[in-house]
């Protein structure tokens, strides 16, 4: 596609659930980002994968947080248990391995609401 | 501990007036600067990369480099009502991901 995708847009969990965030990155992009974005601050790493290895995964908060990319494309971030703390903005990046600038591109993001 | 340093704000300039945004690291070790812009509810978006000391410029903008004092800066010159937006510096880590500092909020009164 001519952008990162992310699906849903917006995701209201109960505390205690379980969900699944989708990112969709431009084609042929090599990399792949989680961030999360609270309220008023920047958005912070959470973990990135080359094709479809997780080559860090040090930004994740807790076990109740995994990431995926089977085919080195579309990525599945899930969060179990839901918390109110996790509610955010996850955000994905993808970029190019070969993008001398690093200009990562954002997807428009999912907005998370725990309650 | 990694650090990117940005000044909350609000900063509010007029409209035609330079903002000038700045942003200190910790990491004496990064080589690679970004600046991205926000706007409210939207997804950050790449102004500008900047990996030498210096200047470097385009269009409006200017991004300025000081390794030894360990500073990014951005100028907005001519600054429109449309650049209100919360403008985020980012350092490149040793492991390829972008570390973030918490952005500026600039608002250009018309």
């Amino acid at each position: 596609g001519a952008g990162v995708s992310q699906s849903p847009r917006y995701k209201v969990a109960k505390r205690g659930q379980d969900v699944a965030l989708r990112c969709d990155p431009i084609s042929g992009h090599v990399s792949l980002f989680w961030y999360q974005q609270a309220l008023g601050q920047g958005p912070e790493f959470l973990t990135y994968f080359q094709n479809e290895a997780q080559l860090d995964k040090s930004g994740l908060p807790s076990d109740r947080f995994f990431a995926e990319r089977p085919e080195g494309s579309v990525s599945t971030l899930k969060i179990q248990r839901t918390q109110q703390e996790d509610s955010a903005v996850y955000l994905c990046a993808s970029s190019s391995l070969w993008d001398g600038d690093y200009g990562y591109t954002f997807g428009s993001g999912t907005r998370l609401t725990v309650v | 501990q990694k650090e990117v340093e940005q000044n909350s704000g609000p900063l509010s300039v007029p409209e035609g007036a330079i903002a000038s945004l700045n942003c200190t690291y910790s990491d004496r070790g990064s080589q690679s600067f970004f600046w991205y812009r926000q706007y409210s509810g939207k997804s950050p978006e790449l102004i500008m990369s900047i990996y030498s000391n210096g200047d470097k410029e385009d269009g409006r903008f200017t991004a300025q480099l000081n390794k030894a004092s360990q500073y990014v800066s951005l100028l907005i010159r001519d600054s429109q009502p449309s650049d209100s937006a919360t403008y985020l510096c980012a350092d490149l880590t040793g492991a390829n991901n972008l570390f973030f500092g918490t952005g500026t909020r600039l608002t250009v009164i018309p």
